[in-house]
């Protein structure tokens, strides 16, 4: 099976700053991730995907980067505004798997004004 | 919005109580996720449908718990005999474009 988590349960930034949040996985089958942001009372929101082909994908402030040989990826999110305060979920696929993402645990990200 | 549907958002029951769920997901999309969300964890997969067939079950949908998907259209999560442990938000995903799941807003569980 696949299980997938992050670094730090809580991170708190300055509005502005850059954010990073870790994410660690365990089956080098895994083969396509997606970040997911989840605010108070809704579901998880899709932020960005990338396939286990790629090392790096840019969305709008959002960058993804995804190391195969320690099986760890990252989320990147430029000059971090009040609202991106939410809860940060790295969810992953097997390869030639049930098409089942396993979600981690979660970083909550508090930004600070 | 995401345009998968979940009714009701809330409910709160007594132990021992039966509930159900609808989930509404994008049309035409022909898989259909259950997931359950406690306090400070991620979503737990409970079950998915491709059309009208639930093709796996996770280990934590009890036999309490019964999910149907008639038609193929939108779904329903039955839980029977609730207990406090069941107390969590339960969610429904359908994805589009492959495997990106876009997830409805969920219904929260309360059990007394």
């Amino acid at each position: 099976g696949e299980s997938v988590g992050l670094h730090l349960p809580t991170l708190s930034v300055q509005e502005g700053d850059n954010s990073i949040i870790n994410c660690a996985y365990s089956n080098s089958a895994s083969d396509y991730f997606i970040w997911y942001k989840q605010e108070s009372g809704k579901g998880p929101q899709f932020i960005i995907d990338i396939r286990s082909n790629m090392d790096k994908r840019q969305g709008q402030r959002v960058t993804v980067l995804l190391n195969k040989t320690v099986k760890h990826l990252s989320l990147q999110i430029a000059a971090t505004q009040p609202g991106d305060s939410a809860v940060y979920f790295c969810a992953g696929y097997l390869s030639g798997g049930s098409y089942i993402p396993t979600f981690g645990r979660g970083t909550s990200l508090i930004v600070h004004p | 919005d995401t345009g998968v549907s979940q009714d009701p958002r809330h409910k709160i029951t007594k132990r021992g109580q039966n509930v159900t769920f609808r989930c509404d997901p994008i049309s035409e999309h022909n898989r259909l996720y259950w997931y359950r969300q406690t306090l400070g964890q991620g979503p737990e997969f409970l079950t998915y449908f491709q059309n009208e067939a639930q093709l796996e079950k996770s280990r934590l949908l009890s036999d309490r718990f019964s999910a149907e998907r008639p038609k193929g259209s939108f779904s329903t999560l039955e839980i029977q005999r609730t207990e406090q442990g069941d107390s969590a938000m339960y969610l429904c995903a359908s994805p589009e474009r492959g495997e990106k799941l876009f997830f409805g807003s969920g219904t929260q569980l309360s059990v007394l």
